[in-house]
């Protein structure tokens, strides 16, 4: 039940854009997404709900494409502290049941 | 500051040994969790709870059980400890439809 997440990974030069992607193939309710640097925990970025919106955090949104059961985090003129991997967390039934994706490791250079 | 607090970062265990990690949270949270993570396989969810003594299986309960006698805590048992299970272990708890608070991890080698 996990998502699927895409790319696995991504190499950025600072203030490039990227896109990551979360697929799940099953109806979601809501999808979270977060990020954690190397040797700390995951810390929470946004939390989309069933309904189609999109949420931004500074250079940072994200869409939920209910039909399609997709969610996009959009990264914008990338910095150095965006480094990183990065989650999806996706919950079917409103209950927090969250499952996570495998992440993509996003690594921002000079 | 809301915390998640796991009771040992590292832990070093004999193949065959009982191993309880801890979970403490302060933010009266109803919902909790354990994850494993392992490289490449991202978050996988062993167990979740949504209410004192309530518990539903995750992706991979196998080789676990847990443990909520009281709402701030939430232990993860390894009834007879494995290599396989030698990984990193991730505690979270949430309100319902909000982010997730995670502790710092227990990094367990079974030997």
């Amino acid at each position: 039940q996990q998502p699927v997440q895409s790319p696995q990974a991504v190499i950025l030069r600072e203030g490039e854009d990227a896109v990551i992607n979360c697929s799940s193939s099953k109806a979601l309710y809501s999808v979270h997404w977060y990020r954690q640097k190397h040797g700390e925990a995951p810390v929470f970025l946004m939390i989309l709900l069933k309904g189609g919106e999109q949420k931004g955090h500074d250079k940072i949104s994200a869409s939920f494409n209910e039909k399609k059961q997709q969610s996009s985090l959009y990264l914008t003129a990338s910095q150095l502290s965006y480094s990183g991997t990065y989650f999806c967390g996706t919950d079917l039934y409103n209950n927090n049941d969250m499952r996570f994706g495998a992440g993509t490791r996003l690594t921002v250079k000079p | 500051d809301v915390k998640v607090t796991q009771s040992s970062r590292y832990l070093v265990k004999r193949t065959g040994e009982k191993v309880f990690l801890e979970c403490v949270q302060d933010m009266d949270h109803e919902n909790m969790f354990w994850y494993r993570q392992d490289p490449g396989l991202g978050l996988r969810l062993i167990y979740f709870s949504y209410d004192v003594k309530m518990k539903e299986k995750g992706d991979i309960p196998e080789g676990y059980s847990v443990s909520r006698e009281k709402k701030e805590r939430f232990s993860l048992i390894l009834e007879s400890a494995s290599t396989n299970q030698t990984s990193m272990y991730l505690c979270a708890s949430s309100a319902l439809n909000a982010e997730a608070f995670f502790g710092q991890g227990t990094r367990l080698t079974v030997v």
